[in-house]
């Protein structure tokens, strides 16, 4: 149980394109996903916590209008990167909080973004 | 502000041989403490948590990590390496109502056969 899944898994895209991932919770319900951004041999920076029904959280520094994220169901959140350029290539995480495990959040497999 | 420390950056050991991957955290009250492994091109995947109790934490592929609010340390430990091992570890502090997590630089983990 407690799977998450993410995607694409990977994408290519010219600049000045948007792209849409998407993370959904597989076996359960979760009330708040997270959004991380990885950039190569580094650390997992939170960008955004997103809660069903309600508008995302960011994390200083984030730029709400470039990541828009949308949390419609239990069971799907999705981040838009817009206007996608070069800068904004790494590999995107998600993660999802379930309902009933008050602190465990179970991660998506990543997305790993190519802006050309 | 919280934080969490992993003063290795890369760590070599050959197969068979312990593990220890330190952990330092700079957190006001009880921490919620975790481990996870990345694989390469992967997620993670959760090894071990503290939330309270017992300090001494058993995880899935034979780690442990010993909780010392003293030292304000978590490392991970490992009896006996496996080549598959190999991978990127993580420690991570859980921060906030939402439990935001916030997560040490990673520790990349080598195996010589």
């Amino acid at each position: 149980g407690a799977v998450v899944s993410q995607h694409p898994s990977r994408v290519i895209c010219k600049s000045g394109t948007s792209v849409k991932i998407e993370c959904r919770s597989l076996d359960f319900q979760a009330t708040t996903m997270f959004w991380y951004r990885q950039f190569p041999k580094q650390s997992l920076m939170l960008m955004a916590t997103s809660n069903e029904g309600s508008k995302a959280t960011y994390e200083q520094g984030v730029e709400k209008d470039k990541f828009l994220i949308n949390h419609a169901s239990l069971t799907l959140s999705t981040l838009t990167v817009t206007s996608a350029h070069p800068e904004d290539s790494s590999f995107y995480i998600c993660s999802a909080r379930e309902v009933l495990s008050f602190n465990e959040q179970f991660f998506g497999p990543g997305t790993r973004l190519t802006v050309l | 502000a919280q934080s969490v420390t992993q003063p290795d950056i890369h760590i070599t050991v050959s197969e068979g041989a312990s593990l220890e991957l330190r952990c330092n955290y700079s957190y006001g009250a009880t921490p919620y403490l975790f481990w996870y492994v990345q694989s390469p091109g992967q997620g993670l995947q959760l090894l071990l948590k503290y939330f309270s109790g017992d300090t001494l934490v058993q995880g899935i592929k034979g780690f442990e990590a010993e909780f010392k609010r003293s030292q304000s340390s978590f490392n991970l430990r490992k009896p006996s390496v496996h080549w598959s091992d190999a991978a990127e570890y993580f420690c991570a502090v859980g921060s906030g109502g939402y439990n935001k997590l916030i997560f040490g630089a990673g520790t990349r983990l080598a195996v010589h056969p």
